[in-house]
């Protein structure tokens, strides 16, 4: 069974501008959640989308938003980027019907902003 | 006070050795409890999930939970120099899938 996948692997952007990063779950996991990585803060829950519906976020701006398709490929969106967004970006995808499913995470896109 | 505590490390081990890693948690709510391990430059790879009081065990990986003192803990046992990496305890909280996870403990497994 494939993993989870992300697209793309790696973004340069600049201060400003927006970015989508894309994921695709394991084959018949309904629920993906995102995460961002830095050195900093650790790993910190961004959103979590179930059936195309966000069903948990965490404390993270309006800039960061996201949303999920039919198919169960989710993507997020971060708009008028800051350096401070520079940062390892995962979802990670789980069966999701009810909480507390384990999840397992995709290879991360890695977002630098300059 | 951090949600989810962990020892940064490192945590030095010889090889061959048990690896013990702690995680104490503040939620009391918490129902699900996860190890992961990630290598550096590589993403989280989940190694054992846990949800009720005990211990679980799956080949060299024993985990161990304690909901009353709010404690998690991973044994590794005869450690290999593989096992270096730094290991990640997360804990589901609230509904959903949302986890919290700990800062990490780096584990370095020497010859």
């Amino acid at each position: 069974k494939a993993g989870v996948t992300q697209t793309p692997r790696y973004l340069i952007k600049t201060r400003g501008q927006q970015v989508t990063l894309s994921c695709s779950p394991i084959s018949g996991h309904r629920s993906v959640s995102w995460y961002q990585q830095t050195p900093g803060q650790g790993l910190q829950f961004l959103f979590e989308y179930f059936s195309e519906t966000q069903r948990n976020k965490g404390n993270f701006p309006g800039r960061f938003s996201g949303r999920q398709f039919s198919n169960s490929r989710s993507e997020m969106n971060v708009s008028t980027l800051e350096l401070g967004d520079s940062a390892l970006y995962l979802c990670a995808s789980s069966l999701g019907v009810a909480g507390g499913n384990e999840q397992f995470f995709g290879p991360g896109t890695r977002l630098t902003v300059l | 006070q951090k949600e989810v505590e962990q020892n940064s490390g490192p945590l030095s081990v010889p090889e061959g050795a048990i690896a013990s890693l702690n995680c104490t948690y503040s939620d009391r709510g918490s129902q699900s409890f996860f190890w992961y391990r990630q290598y550096s430059g590589k993403s989280p790879e989940l190694i054992m999930s846990i949800y009720s009081n005990g211990d679980k065990e799956d080949g060299r990986f024993t985990a161990q939970l304690n909901k009353a003192s709010q404690y998690v803990s991973l044994l590794i046992r005869d450690s290999q120099p593989s096992d270096s990496a730094t290991y990640l305890c997360a804990v589901g909280t609230g509904g959903g899938n949302k986890l919290t996870f700990g800062t990490g403990t780096q584990l370095k497994v020497e010859l």
